[in-house]
């Protein structure tokens, strides 16, 4: 049982270049989000999904694109980076029944734009 | 809006100190709380968690406990040790956030010295 999986660890971009962060869980989840981690900000939500075929924006979701075609996979596309994006990127997962219930988190992303 | 507000670190410590980790939230309802634990160079991690006023959450010798009075859910340990060194989060969620969404505080950076 790997948990949540990210790929890859560490990524440098140029202005203006398209990357995928991807995103994998292996304990079937319905709920995966995204978030991304500045410097005394915390972390913010950019896409969420609570179901295969189902996103929604979250709060910074400007810039990125998701899609959620099986319930394991949720990549982040950046579609033409700027320097505003350089973060750490989580992705995250739970099962859909508890409010409450944990959300695991993956390892992170951590992404450069020059 | 719903915002969780924590205390400025980087916060300081000797081996066996007494932590208070202050957290505050100002939510319109009765959010769940939790606070998560970040170690160096992984995701995070959930630490302890309370779903109603008074309820206290603990693990690992981590205590706090949600005050609706005062709004906050302060995190606390008795005796820190230097594997504790790590950013902590408040975070907060409610029972009608899609996707189980959280808000985080904007972390508190812990270091324990020997």
């Amino acid at each position: 049982n790997a948990g949540v999986t990210q790929t890859p660890k560490f990524q440098v971009l140029k202005t203006g270049q398209s990357m995928t962060l991807q995103c994998a869980q292996d304990m079937n989840h319905e709920y995966m989000s995204w978030y991304r981690q500045d410097p005394g900000m915390g972390l913010r939500l950019i896409h969420y999904s609570v179901g295969a075929g189902i996103t929604d924006q979250g709060e910074v979701p400007n810039g990125y694109n998701v899609s959620r075609s099986t319930t394991e996979d949720f990549p982040l596309r950046l579609l033409s980076a700027a320097p505003s994006q350089t973060s750490v990127y989580f992705c995250a997962s739970r099962a859909a029944g508890g409010y409450t219930d944990t959300q695991y988190f993956g390892p992170g992303t951590r992404l450069t734009v020059l | 809006g719903n915002s969780v507000t924590q205390m400025e670190g980087p916060v300081t410590l000797s081996e066996e100190a007494f932590l208070t980790i202050n957290c505050t939230y100002t939510a319109t309802g009765y959010p769940s709380l939790f606070w998560y634990v970040q170690y160096p160079g992984e995701g995070l991690q959930l630490l302890l968690k309370a779903t109603k006023a008074d309820d206290k959450g603990s693990n690992k010798g981590f205590e706090a406990t949600y005050r609706k009075e005062t709004t906050s859910f302060h995190l606390e340990k008795g005796s820190v040790q230097v594997s504790d060194s790590a950013v902590y989060f408040c975070a907060l969620t409610f029972s009608y956030n899609q996707g189980g969404k959280l808000i985080f505080g904007q972390g508190t950076e812990l270091s324990v010295k020997p």
